[in-house]
């Protein structure tokens, strides 16, 4: 088990809604990164934060935004909900920027309806 | 695309038995790492392999490297029925992105 984690465990939303997730990173770590991973497939890259500020963004829209607060726990905020955006979101934190391994939580299940 | 793509999509092995699982790539890599997903939670850090290293151990782990043909193995040895789960490999771009494959299904049958 790593220090991070996620809530909810489960959420489902219906097309249309917005949904925040949450998570807390392992204690000491200033980076947390979020992915998306659908159903029979690998994790994708959401975008990942450093010290409140985003460094680097993968292949999502707009209504895919984040936030990193000063006790370097993260929000994922999703706008607009479509029923692709159902998937596993995870996020996983690292020492320090530039650190290649990162420490999962165990995501939270998002079903949208 | 960086993105690492491993073989086979799924494997079904004998408790005791050894399971190799592999990942190619396309571009150049700092540095490439496995992980282990079980029941669609939160993925574990298995191992880091260096650009610059071509094997690395730990435990009943084994991962090689062979950047000249951009593939990477991980070998399990006297699998156990816990080492059932999903594995892939990533492949670290800037900002420690991590890239991942589709994933191995390993499944050890008692």
């Amino acid at each position: 088990e790593t220090g991070v984690t996620q809530s909810p465990t489960h959420l489902i939303k219906t097309r249309g809604q917005q949904v925040t997730l949450r998570c807390s990173s392992q204690s000491g770590h200033n980076t947390v990164s979020w992915y998306q991973q659908a159903l029979g497939q690998g994790p994708q890259f959401i975008f990942q934060y450093y010290r409140e500020e985003e460094n680097g963004r993968g292949n999502f829209p707009p209504r895919f935004s984040g936030l990193q607060f000063p006790n370097y726990s993260s929000e994922l905020n999703v706008n607009a909900l479509e029923l692709d955006d159902s998937a596993l979101y995870l996020c996983a934190s690292s020492l320090f920027i530039g650190t290649d391994t990162q420490y999962f939580g165990p995501g939270t299940r998002l079903t949208v309806l | 695309s960086q993105q690492g793509e491993e073989d086979p999509q799924a494997l079904s092995i004998q408790e005791g038995e050894n399971a190799t699982m592999n990942c190619s790539y396309k571009t150049s890599i700092n540095n490439l790492q496995w992980y282990r997903q079980n029941s669609g939670r939160g993925l574990v850090h298995l191992i880091l392999i260096r650009s610059n290293e071509r094997e690395k151990h730990s435990g009943r782990l084994r991962v090689t490297l062979d950047t000249s043909k951009k593939s990477s193995s991980l070998l399990i040895t006297a699998s156990r029925a816990a080492d059932t789960a999903s594995y892939f490999c990533a492949i670290t771009g800037a900002n420690s992105k991590l890239t991942f494959g589709k994933g191995i299904t390993l499944s050890v049958r008692p």
